[in-house]
């Protein structure tokens, strides 16, 4: 089946500093959603982006589906950014299977 | 409610017990979809339902664990005769066809 992997596994920041995180697939997939898992282990929507580039706010997402990556660009990290964040890829299986990565944890310090 | 909500927010049970935690949907959502997260890693796919229908189980990891949806919208995840392994978070989340799934706050499961 289908491998989604994410890197950096661990990140820390310095408040204000900006980050890039990815999420590497190894099948075509139909769709890519980006979440983040705050401390108290909710999950979060972010981003529903099967290709091209979507921003909200200090976030922004871009999927390159025919080289198989996703990327979730922080800028200005806060520390409520703190938490761990998955991205999930919608396999072309012939179901509807959502397979998540392992997460990048990410701690923003003041 | 306007999002996904799930019972019990915590369960113990004794190992052996039978469980229930219950889900229910976003008003109109037709697609249905549970996760088991273990401590420090991403949700794992159980299971899919399409309005009643269970399209996908390829991910319940055992005969003991169960789903159902029997009218399309509640849905009830049940595991038999508990396991110590079966402690986890477990996931509810919902979708209309196609669209974002939004996930509940989780049942945080322990077998002792």
């Amino acid at each position: 089946g289908i491998q989604v992997e994410q890197s950096p596994p661990d990140l820390i920041l310095q408040e204000g500093a900006n980050s890039t995180l990815r999420c590497n697939f190894s099948d075509s997939v139909n769709n890519l959603q980006w979440f983040h898992q705050n401390p108290w282990g909710q999950l979060i929507n972010l981003f529903y982006i099967p290709s091209g580039t979507k921003q909200n706010g200090r976030l922004s997402a871009t999927t390159v589906a025919t080289e198989r990556y996703s990327l979730l660009y922080i800028s200005s990290s806060q520390t409520t950014d703190s938490g761990v964040y998955f991205c999930a890829a919608l396999t072309t299986s012939g179901t509807y299977k959502y397979i998540f990565g392992t997460g990048t944890r990410l701690k923003v310090l003041a | 409610g306007a999002g996904v909500s799930q019972s019990p927010r915590y369960k113990v049970a004794k190992r052996g017990q039978d469980v229930a935690l219950r889900c229910d949907p976003i008003s109109g959502h037709v697609s249905l979809f549970w996760y088991q997260q273990a401590l420090g890693q991403g949700p794992e796919f159980l299971t899919y339902f399409q309005n009643e229908a269970q399209l996908d189980k390829s991910g319940l990891p055992s005969d003991r664990f169960f789903a159902e949806r029997p009218e399309g919208s509640v849905s009830t995840l049940k595991i038999q005769r508990t396991q110590q392994e079966d402690s986890a978070v477990y996931l509810c989340a919902s979708s209309l066809q196609g669209q974002p799934q939004h996930f509940g706050d989780g049942t945080r499961l322990s077998i002792l």
